[in-house]
Order: structure tokens, then sequence, then C-alpha cells
């Protein structure tokens, strides 16, 4: 099984600041099958990013991914006050499995 | 508009079971791989389950044995059966849709809860 590591647990930033999210996966993610979704407390998670820069349907611009192998980022360029939450990253490739999350907090 | 409606959660004893079921609309739902994920109050996602559109399934160590996903096509909808349920299994299940041919899940439901107790 593949183990997402994401870091750091917990990101302390005010809006207008860049977000870099680290997703460290224990053996290489084939074909950059990793994902990056956003969770809000009481809903479901939300599609962000695929195939590891792919932004999916209705993402800002402002959100970006990137990495291969086994080391991924996902950066936020500016930060508004509706992405203060918590994110997660996916891998596919194998099985799948999920980082333990990131939450990201105002500071 | 594309939408996933969970629904079959609630209390049940430890050995018990339970069948939740997901309901699925606007979209052609024989046409896409469907999964379960769940996730424990204040904890993170794991995946509990998958159905291809042929119908193969796929299961995390962790239920395998227990659970059995399925589908019915006719009727737009994605069921998980759970057997021998246990304290652990307590979570809030989501059903979602992956999106081809990237294999992400782009649209998940609104989950339902599932509460193992005595």
């Amino acid at each position: 099984e593949i183990v997402l590591t994401q870091s750091p647990g917990t990101l302390s930033l005010s809006p207008g600041e860049r977000a870099t999210l680290s997703c460290r996966a224990s053996q290489s993610v084939s074909s950059s099958y990793l994902a990056w979704y956003q969770q809000k407390p009481g809903q479901a998670p939300r599609l962000l990013i695929y195939g590891a820069s792919s932004r999916a349907t209705g993402i800002p611009d402002r959100f970006s991914g990137s990495g291969s192998g086994t080391d991924f980022t996902l950066t936020i360029s500016r930060l508004e006050p509706e992405d203060f939450a918590v994110y997660y990253c996916q891998q596919y490739g194998s099985s799948r499995t999920f980082g333990q999350g990131t939450k990201l907090e105002i500071k | 508009e594309v939408q996933l409606v969970e629904s079959g959660g609630g209390l049940v004893q430890p050995g018990g079971s339970l069948r939740l079921s997901c309901a699925a609309s606007g979209f052609t739902f024989s046409s896409y791989d469907m999964h379960w994920v769940r996730q424990a109050t204040g904890k993170g996602l794991e995946w509990v389950s998958a159905i291809g559109t042929a119908g193969d399934t796929y299961y995390p160590g962790s239920v395998k044995g227990r659970f059995t996903i399925s589908r019915e096509n006719a009727k737009n909808s994605l069921y998980l059966q759970m057997n021998s349920l246990r304290a652990g299994d307590t979570a809030v299940y989501y059903c979602a849709r992956v999106i081809m041919p990237t294999g992400a899940f782009d649209i998940w439901g609104q989950g339902t809860m599932v509460t193992v107790s005595s």
C-alpha cells in the first residue's frame, strides 16, 4: 500500500499570502495519478487537482499542482478567505489512499 | 444537475448489518466507475470500495469479506452492504463518481452517518 504523508499538519497564514502544501508518497505514484481535495467543515470533499497538475472544472487558477514520482505540491498563490479548509492528497495509481490532511487556518 | 444522494445510515449494534444506498442523477450512471469513501469524526478520508462499469469490485483489506458494493444501473443506484460491523466502522460514508480517464473523484454525495455502538 502506498502511504501518503502530508506536511505541515497545520499551516497558519493570512489572506493574500501564498500557501505551499506538500504530499510525499512512500513509493512512486504511477503516471502522476495524484489528486488534491479541499474539505470544509460539514461538507463533502471537493476535487481541486487531478493528474498532479490539472485543475478540475470551476477551480480558480490561484490553485496549482505540481510534482511527480514521490513528491507533490499544492500551491495557492494568493489566499482568499474561502480557501481556509482542510486539504487532502490522494493517489489512485495503486489501489487508492489518502494523505492525513493539512489544515489551512487563518493566522 | 449532477448529483449523488446517500441514504440508509443509522445506529447499529456491533456485529450487525446495514445497507447504504446512493441515488445518482444528472449523468449516465452506467458509464462511470463508482466508489464509497468514509470519514470518521475528526479524522481523514478512507477509501472503502469500488465498482467498475462492468461490475468488477475492489476493497481494501479493512473491509474485504465484510462489505459488498453493488450497482443497479436501471435504477441509477449504488449500494454498500455492510456486515459484521465494528465500532471502527463508525463514520460518514460518501459515494463518489470517478472522472475518467483521470481516476479522481469529481462528484461526491453529502454523506450518510453510520454509528456502530451498543
